[in-house]
């Protein structure tokens, strides 16, 4: 069965600094994999996705991942945080059907 | 656009009592949606796939009988929890695939969420 870790539960980061979100899967085919974000008491919002081509993917808000193959990994990067940027992120491999299979998720904190 | 609609975005009731939670596909159709829960400070976990028409499919472990899906148009789906308990209190999320989007490689749009508190 398809699993998706995020080994880092919280994160803190200074604003202006830069960010990285790890994320590593576990699936038998070519994945496809996602990033949401979470503010509390919300939905989730889309950040980016990746279904094939290019390995690095760009979303909104200046986000990026990188698609590893070798290390089955999706790591979520900004070059800059801002506090606004503070939330929970998750990461996401999609199964048949459009099913999500969601990591723990990691709540980012963006000090000033 | 692809705006998801849950309502209501919090529900506080009584244990013993059923709530219904309304998931609106507002401005496009979806013949798929996706209910979530969320324990607090942990992931997603998918509960039920519903389909427009025809009988949900619920995930391993989850209760029918309990959690009652219903998707009787092509924009809204709904979510009973029949006679709820303590137990059941959490965040309900639920998703839509837009008509005609391929099932694998179309993000799902995303409602708000519904905090459920059953005291």
């Amino acid at each position: 069965a398809q699993s998706v870790t995020q080994p880092d539960i919280h994160i803190t980061v200074s604003e202006g600094a830069s960010l990285e979100l790890r994320c590593n899967y576990s699936y038998g085919a070519t994945p496809y994999l996602f990033w949401y974000v979470q503010s509390p008491g919300q939905g989730l919002q889309l950040l980016l996705k990746y279904f094939s081509g290019d390995t690095l993917v760009q979303g909104i808000k200046g986000f990026e991942a990188e698609f590893k193959r070798s290390q089955s990994s999706f790591n979520l990067r900004k070059p800059s945080v801002h506090w606004s940027d503070a939330a929970e992120y998750f990461c996401a491999v999609g199964e048949i059907g459009n099913k999500l299979v969601f990591g723990a998720g990691t709540i980012l904190r963006v000090k000033s | 656009g692809a705006v998801v609609s849950q309502h209501p975005s919090w529900v506080i009731c009584k244990s013993g009592t059923s709530v219904k939670i309304e998931c609106r596909s507002l401005d496009f159709q979806a013949t798929t949606m996706f209910w979530y829960r969320q324990f607090p400070k942990q992931s997603l976990m998918l509960m039920a796939t519903s389909n427009e028409g025809s009988k949900a499919t619920y995930e391993q472990g989850v209760e029918k009988d309990k959690f009652l899906i219903n998707h009787a148009s092509l924009t809204l789906s709904t979510l009973t929890v029949t006679s709820a308990h303590p137990e059941d209190s959490s965040f309900y999320i639920c998703s839509a695939r837009p008509l005609g989007a391929a099932s694998y490689n179309s993000p799902l749009h995303f409602g708000n969420g519904t905090r459920l508190t059953v005291t």
